[in-house]
């Protein structure tokens, strides 16, 4: 059984620049959150996605945002890059929600310079 | 006050000690609480999830919650080196948004 598979797992952009992120979650699950780490702040919850509508949101700017598609595959967008913005983004994937709670992609490692 | 709070450690145990994790969370209406395992360079991996006040057993593991107390608690026995990680702890109060604690990192030392 495939996991959740998040690309690309490396990224650096420039300040100003946008960038999106793909996740593609485990077969059958509907349920898709992104989370923000670093070390600083740990992991901080940005928006989950289920069957194509937006949930439940965190508490990040509008330059942060995420989309749905039918086949339950997610991605992210954050525009105007800022370097406080270099982390590590983390996509999960659930059945249904949190009922057993979510399985973690590798990651996408993104350094803004 | 932080929603989900943990000793940031390092928690240092012995080989085949018992290791015992804490987590204090704020919000009465919790739910859903998860233990998450954190090697590093790696991502979360979900250890143990429990609802009901009480203990949960899985083999090396026992998670504990009193929500009266607001209190969550992992326990960890006969710790091997490769427990070394960083544990997490993470509560659900609304759909599927997970609020996690800062971590606490545990070395067993061989």
């Amino acid at each position: 059984k495939a996991g959740v598979t998040q690309t690309p797992r490396y990224l650096i952009k420039t300040r100003g620049q946008q960038v999106t992120l793909s996740c593609s979650p485990i077969s059958g699950h509907r349920s898709v959150s992104w989370y923000q780490q670093t070390p600083g702040q740990g992991l901080q919850f940005l928006f989950e996605y289920f069957s194509e509508t937006q949930r439940n949101k965190g508490n990040f700017p509008g330059r942060f945002s995420g989309r749905q598609f039918s086949n339950s595959r997610s991605e992210m967008n954050v525009s105007t890059l800022e370097l406080g913005d270099s982390a590590l983004y983390l996509c999960a994937s659930s059945r249904t929600g949190t009922s057993y709670g979510y399985t973690f992609g590798s990651g996408t490692r993104l350094t803004v310079v | 006050q932080k929603e989900v709070e943990q000793n940031s450690g390092p928690l240092s145990v012995p080989e085949g000690a018992i290791a015992s994790l804490n987590c204090t969370y704020s919000d009465r209406g919790s739910q859903s609480f998860f233990w998450y395992r954190q090697y590093s360079g790696k991502s979360p991996e979900l250890i143990m999830f429990i609802y009901s006040n009480g203990d949960k057993e899985d083999g090396r593991f026992t998670a504990q919650l009193n929500k009266a107390s607001q209190y969550v608690s992992l326990l960890i026995r006969d710790s091997q080196p490769s427990d070394s990680a960083t544990y997490l702890c993470a509560v659900n109060n609304q759909g599927g948004k997970l609020i996690f604690g800062q971590g606490t990192e545990l070395s067993v030392k061989p």
